[in-house]
C-alpha cells in the first residue's frame, strides 16, 4: 500500500498573497492531479503531470501555478489570493494517465481573510 | 454544461431500503470511478469501471459506455453508508467528477 500526504493541511492566508502546497506520494504513481473542491460541490481539475517535469493544464488552471519537482512530489501554488478562494485543495495519484484508479490525499483547507 | 451529471444531487433513505444513483456523461467515457466522501472530506475509493458491471457486499455498479451512463445501486441501506456519492468519467486524459449525490439514511 501507499499514502498521500498533503501539506499543510490549514492554510491561512491574505488577500493577495502567494500560497504553496505540497503533495507527496510514495506509491511510485507516474500522473498527479490538483483538484479543487468547493463547499458542497464537486472536485474540478487544476492541474496534472503525467511524469517528473510534465505540466498540463485542467479545467481551472487560472490563477494557479504547478510544480513537478520529482516523481513523488506536486506542488500547487495560488498565485493571488482572492476571498473566494476558500476551498479545499486535493491531490491524488494513479499509475498512469490511462489505467488505474485515482488515490486521493486528504486535503488542504484554504482559507483566505 | 457539465460533461458528468449526477442524479439525484440529495436522497434520503430508511435504514434497509435500496436505492440507484446515476452518472450521465457528455464526455468520450473509457472508465468509471465511484467515490463515497465521508463528513471529514476523505475521498473512498468505491468502484474503478471499465464498461460493464462489478459488485462489492452491497454495492452493485454499472458502466455502460455505449449509452454514456453509469449507476451505483445500494442495496439494504446502513447508517454508515451516508456520505455523498462522487462519479468521475475518464477519458484517457484526466477524470473530471460529478457534483455529487448527498445520501442520508435515516434510522
Amino acid at each position: 500500500g501507499g499514502i498521500i500526504t498533503q501539506t499543510p493541511k490549514f492554510l491561512i492566508g491574505q488577500e493577495g498573497q502567494k500560497l504553496t502546497l505540497k503533495c507527496q506520494q510514495n506509491f511510485n504513481h507516474d500522473t498527479m492531479y490538483w483538484y479543487r473542491q468547493d463547499s458542497g460541490k464537486g472536485l474540478r481539475l487544476i492541474y496534472y503531470s503525467i511524469t517528473e517535469n510534465d505540466l498540463q493544464k485542467g479545467d481551472l488552471s487560472e490563477g494557479y501555478d504547478a510544480s513537478r519537482e520529482k516523481k513523488s512530489s506536486f506542488s500547487l501554488t495560488v498565485t493571488s489570493a482572492q476571498k473566494n478562494e476558500m476551498a479545499v485543495f486535493l491531490c491524488a495519484s494513479r499509475t498512469d494517465t490511462n489505467t488505474g484508479q485515482l488515490y486521493f490525499g486528504e486535503g488542504s483547507k484554504l482559507t483566505v481573510l | 454544461g457539465d460533461q458528468v451529471k449526477q442524479s439525484p444531487s440529495a436522497l434520503s433513505l430508511q435504514e434497509g431500503t435500496n436505492s440507484a444513483l446515476r452518472c450521465n456523461f457528455s464526455i468520450a467515457t473509457t472508465t468509471v470511478q465511484w467515490f463515497l466522501q465521508n463528513p471529514r472530506g476523505s475521498l473512498m475509493n468505491l468502484f474503478y469501471l471499465v464498461p460493464g458491471t462489478k459488485e462489492n457486499g452491497r454495492l452493485k455498479s454499472t458502466f455502460n459506455s455505449k449509452e454514456s451512463y453509469s449507476t451505483l445501486h445500494i442495496r439494504d441501506a446502513q447508517l454508515e453508508d451516508s456520505g455523498t456519492y462522487f462519479c468521475a468519467a475518464d477519458n484517457n486524459n484526466a477524470p473530471r467528477f460529478g457534483a455529487g449525490t448527498k445520501l442520508t439514511v435515516k434510522p
